[in-house]
């Protein structure tokens, strides 16, 4: 089946460090792949995607790159920020007769302090 | 513009009780999706409404059902609550068979005793 593997968290960062949050994945076919993040009290937002090979993902200063070699999807950031403190997950999806369903991982949570 | 919208927002049950959860998409969007999210773990897909039908399910027991109306907002029904439905409950919306990405609502908390 699919499946998304994510760093246990939580990963707490001075401001200005630099982020990486590892993600590999397991799937059938050629999935799109997403991160997401959930700020506290909220639901989730897209933050990213990629939906082929070595597609770049790239959003609020976040980056991630499809590597389908190492089926990995690492999210980094150069420079964190307080506001950057939350819950992120990394998913893929793969269409079912043009459907879709979503894998979530299980979330790294960041915090970001001064 | 409205985001994806849930209602309530918290819910208190007991074992073996019924619940009816709601969820009124993103305007223009046709497809409903719930996802349960236990405390500390990602999302589980539970099901997806496109066109006031069951498109795809994941691994949820019967318990689990659901409803999309004309208007595209959809319910999310739970017979027989275990202590092990305790969740935060979201619904996801998207148009035309969830090709495009998914606006998450805030969901709603459900706590089973």
């Amino acid at each position: 089946g699919n499946s998304v593997t994510q760093m246990e968290g939580p990963v707490t960062l001075s401001e200005e460090a630099f982020l990486t949050i590892n993600c590999t994945y397991t799937a059938t076919g050629y999935p799109s792949l997403f991160w997401y993040v959930q700020y506290p009290g909220e639901g989730l937002q897209l933050l990213l995607k990629a939906t082929k090979a070595d597609d770049k993902g790239s959003n609020k200063g976040f980056e991630a790159t499809y590597r389908k070699e190492t089926t990995s999807f690492h999210l980094e950031k150069g420079s964190v920020q307080v506001s950057d403190s939350a819950v992120y997950f990394c998913a893929l999806t793969l269409n079912s007769g043009g459907y879709q369903k979503v894998t979530f991982g299980t979330g790294t949570k960041l915090q970001v302090i001064p | 513009d409205a985001g994806v919208t849930q209602s309530p927002t918290h819910l208190i049950k007991t074992r073996g009780q019924q619940v009816t959860l709601r969820c009124s998409p993103k305007s223009g969007h046709d497809t409903v999706s719930w996802y349960q999210q236990a405390l500390g773990q990602g999302p589980q897909f539970i099901f997806q409404y496109y066109e006031e039908e069951e498109r795809q399910r994941g691994n949820f027991p019967d318990r689990f059902s659901g409803h999309q109306f004309p208007n595209y907002s959809s319910e999310l029904n739970v017979n027989a609550l275990l202590l092990g439905d305790s969740a935060l409950y979201l619904c996801a919306s998207s148009l035309g068979g969830a090709r495009e990405k998914l606006f998450f609502g805030s969901g709603t908390q459900l706590s089973v005793l």
